[in-house]
């Protein structure tokens, strides 16, 4: 059964750093989205793209964040400055019609 | 009224029970309704779509009341492996658009041996 996979399962990185998050979605689906999760409280949206922009954003999804579609199977997740209240569960999730499926999430720790 | 509530829990049952979750929505033009399960530091995983009345597979049985705007979950034969925090889900809307989803905490749900 084809599933969304990510990369890394875990990063950690110091405050200020950029990091990037990996997302591969499922071959046939045409909408992604970023959600996150921080410890203890429920996953929030981020972020939706289609059609290769953005479709819709949150008030989270400030201009420190943003996303890419690279080539024809990557969806990344870039943060350009780190801060510490960015540790969280950062899910990608996709969907072809209406069912949206997650990948098993990168944990972020921002030290 | 909040978009989506349901019973934080948590619920306590025993293996073999019989538990129902309930769920109301804000939204009637809502067409789409989904069941997540959450494991603690997981992903969530979708469990059940809802797009008509009702739907049924194998022990899971969810229904939908437009009229009250709720959805219920019902878990019959309750296993240890149950044991997870289940999420009710509106979008927005259906079709085209951005879709996301809206996410509240969830009912816990722990099965007892």
């Amino acid at each position: 059964e084809p599933e969304v996979t990510q990369t890394p399962s875990h990063q950690v990185t110091q405050m200020g750093q950029e990091v990037i998050l990996r997302c591969v979605p499922i071959s046939n689906h045409l909408y992604f989205y970023w959600y996150r999760q921080i410890l203890g409280q429920k996953v929030e949206f981020l972020v939706s793209f289609y059609n290769n922009e953005i479709s819709e954003k949150s008030e989270i999804f400030d201009d420190q964040f943003s996303v890419e579609r690279p080539d024809g199977s990557n969806f990344t997740l870039k943060i350009r400055s780190t801060k510490l209240e960015d540790s969280a569960m950062y899910f990608c999730a996709s969907r072809r019609v209406d069912e949206q499926y997650f990948g098993p999430g990168t944990r972020l720790t921002v030290t | 009224r909040k978009e989506v509530e349901q019973d934080p829990g948590p619920f306590n049952v025993p293996e073999g029970a019989t538990v129902a979750f309930n769920c109301t929505y804000s939204n009637s033009a809502s067409q789409s309704f989904f069941w997540y399960r959450q494991d603690c530091r997981k992903e969530p995983k979708l469990l059940m779509s809802v797009y008509s009345s009702g739907n049924e597979d194998g022990r899971f049985t969810a229904q939908l009341n437009r009229a009250s705007q709720y959805i219920s979950l019902l878990i019959r034969d309750s296993k240890l492996s149950d044991s997870a925090t289940y999420l009710c889900v509106v979008p927005p809307y259906s079709g085209a658009g951005s879709y996301q989803l809206t996410f509240g905490k969830g009912t816990k749900l722990s099965v007892i041996p």
